[in-house]
This record gives C-alpha cells, sequence and structure tokens, in this order.
C-alpha cells in the first residue's frame, strides 16, 4: 500500500533559522505532491503542490520544496523562518492512474519558531 | 466566496449513541471528500463524492459509517453506533469538476467518544 513518511515530528527551531521537513513516499508510478499547513485553530491549507515540470517548486510565505523522483521525496523547505510559521505541516500523494483523486498524507510535523 | 464549512466543530457522545456530521462544500464543487484524522495519526482517506455519487468509499472503516449527498450539494457522515475507537477529527473537503484539482479543506468535526 502508498504510503508517507515524515521524518520528523515535531521541529523546533528559533527565529531566522532554516527549515527542511522531509518528505518520502513508496508508490513507484506517476505521482502528484502537496504539502499542506494547519496554523493553530485554523484549516488546512496548500502550501505548495508539485504536478509535472520543474522539480523545484515554490509556494506561499517563502515555503519551497524539491521533487526528487529517484529518492521518491519532497522536501519542503524555507531559508528563514518566522514565528508566524509555528503550524503543522502535512505532506500528501496523490497517485495518478488508478488511485482516484484521494490524498494519502504522512503524520504531520509539528513546527515550533520561537522567538 | 465562502470556504468549506462544517457543522458542528465539536461534538461529545457515548459509546452506542448516534452522531452525524456535515459538510457544506464550496459552492459549485462537484467532489467532496471525507478524511479523518484519529490522534497522533495521519489523516486518512474516507471517501469521494462525484455530485451525488460516491466515486471511491475505499477508506470508510465499516458499515456504522454512512456518508450521503442528496442533491449533489452538501454531505453528511453518520456513525451509528459510535464506538471509542471512532474519536478524531473529520475533515471535509472539496474541488471543482475536474478531478485532479486543488482540494479546499474544512476546519473539522472534532468528535469525542466517550
Amino acid at each position: 500500500a502508498q504510503s508517507v513518511s515524515q521524518h520528523n515530528h515535531h521541529v523546533i527551531l528559533s527565529e531566522a533559522a532554516s527549515l527542511e521537513l522531509g518528505c518520502n513516499y513508496s508508490y513507484g508510478g506517476t505521482v502528484n505532491l502537496f504539502w499542506y499547513v494547519q496554523y493553530p485553530g485554523q484549516h488546512l491549507q496548500l502550501l505548495l503542490k508539485y504536478f509535472s515540470g520543474d522539480p523545484l517548486v515554490k509556494g506561499i510565505k517563502g515555503f519551497e520544496a524539491e521533487f526528487i523522483k529517484s529518492k521518491f521525496s519532497f522536501n519542503l523547505r524555507k531559508p528563514s523562518v518566522q514565528w508566524s510559521d509555528t503550524a503543522e505541516y502535512f505532506c500528501a500523494v496523490r497517485k495518478i492512474g488508478g488511485g482516484g483523486n484521494k490524498l494519502t498524507f504522512g503524520t504531520g510535523t509539528q513546527l515550533k519558531v520561537e522567538l | 466566496e465562502a470556504g468549506v464549512t462544517q457543522f458542528p466543530s465539536h461534538s461529545v457522545i457515548e459509546k452506542g449513541q448516534t452522531v452525524t456530521l456535515r459538510c457544506d462544500p464550496i459552492s459549485g464543487h462537484d467532489n467532496l471528500y471525507w478524511y479523518r484524522r484519529v490522534m497522533g495519526k495521519e489523516i486518512k482517506f474516507l471517501l469521494h463524492f462525484v455530485k451525488e455519487s460516491k466515486q471511491d468509499e475505499s477508506g470508510m472503516p465499516n458499515n456504522r459509517f454512512l456518508a450521503e449527498r442528496t442533491g449533489g450539494t452538501y454531505s453528511t457522515l453518520k456513525v451509528q453506533p459510535a464506538e471509542l475507537e471512532d474519536s478524531g477529527v473529520y475533515f471535509c473537503a472539496s474541488s471543482p469538476g475536474r478531478s485532479y484539482n486543488e482540494q479546499f479543506f474544512g476546519p473539522g468535526t472534532r468528535l469525542t467518544v466517550l
């Protein structure tokens, strides 16, 4: 069965530190990849997505992610985090062809940014 | 434009009772999804409606869960009878006509079964 692994469950950073959250998936076919974020008290919202083309994807709020097909990875990065980036981050995968339209999520990473 | 809304935001019930969760998708979105997150675990897919038809219900845990989308607008998810392991956050999402589009999520309903 397809799975998505997020290696870091809790991350604590100081403001201005760089961020990289890992995401690996197990499906060998064509996929769409997503990062969602849930800020405290808010609903899940899309940070960025990869469908095809340039494997380096830029999203909102200065986030970016790189799709490395050979490593089945889609890591999320931000060069300098802010206190307002404190949230839970979810990687998700959609299998193309035979998988329907459902998203398969990782377990999430809680990011806390300290002042 | 209003986003996806869910009602109630919280529900606390006793084991054996019935609970009905409601989701109102973004107006005009044909696709409606239900997901669930049990505490500490991943968000898991439950089912997908296209208009009023169930496109994929492979994630429904058992026959105590019944989802409907009469008229292709709002959807309900009924749990009857509820068990302790049904506790979690139930998310609804919707997307426009073409399936491979971004899914917009609602705020979720936190269900606690005592």
